[in-house]
């Protein structure tokens, strides 16, 4: 079946701290997601990329960057940790370049910023 | 730019009754239309999607949706709500040729017994 791993499912930081969030996912897909969700909100798209080594900024990029080393690794760094980065995290994936093809979802990261 | 309309951010039903949550979206162009369920402390998982078959989707956990396209609406239903079903509903669109889908803010489903 198909798998996305979050590395942590709560995680709390201090602001200023340089913060990692880790995605792993096993079905060899290009395509790989970082979203935040926020009551009334919903998703917001953060970064993206189709294939390693490459990324392309969101809706939201500010504050934060990314990293993909390995196809199957898509990290999200806060630089600079700061209170309004509070929020659940989730990682995505999907396959190729079919826009009817749906995404799969990790089961998402809660982050608290003190 | 793609835009998705839920109406409602909160739905209460009693159990066994009819599951109505309206999704509405703005291409001209019929896209692709996903609805995911999110359980409480859970990631999105696929109900249905719509890819330009049959205009009525049937998913998983009793769940089906149908695309009317001179609505531009995607609602999805259930006949008869189950305490199980509550959780956070989102729809998704994808115009064809992009991989990276719009989602709506979402619906909260409450049910009571």
């Amino acid at each position: 079946d198909v798998k996305v791993t979050q590395s942590s499912r709560y995680l709390v930081k201090r602001t200023g701290e340089k913060v990692f969030l880790e995605c792993v996912q096993d079905m060899d897909h290009e395509n790989m997601f970082w979203y935040r969700q926020d009551p009334g909100l919903g998703l917001r798209l953060i970064y993206f990329s189709y294939d390693v080594k490459m990324k392309e900024k969101g809706d939201i990029p500010e504050g934060y960057s990314v990293s993909r080393e390995k196809k199957e690794r898509f990290s999200l760094i806060l630089e600079s940790a700061s209170t309004n980065q509070t929020s659940m995290y989730l990682c995505a994936s999907s396959p190729g370049q079919d826009s009817n093809q749906p995404q799969h979802f990790g089961d998402g990261t809660r982050l608290s910023i003190l | 730019a793609q835009s998705v309309t839920q109406l409602g951010s909160h739905v209460s039903v009693s159990e066994g009754a009819l599951v109505l949550l309206r999704c509405n979206y703005s291409s001209s162009v019929p896209p692709y239309l996903f609805w995911y369920v999110q359980y409480p402390n859970q990631g999105l998982q696929l109900l249905l999607k719509y890819t330009s078959a049959a205009t009525l989707v049937k998913g998983i956990n009793g769940f089906e949706a149908e695309f009317k396209k001179s609505e531009t609406s995607f609602h999805l239903t259930k006949p008869s709500a189950h305490m199980s079903d509550a959780a956070e509903y989102f729809c998704a669109v994808s115009e064809k040729g992009s991989y990276i889908p719009t989602f709506g803010r979402g619906t909260s489903l409450i049910v009571h017994p």
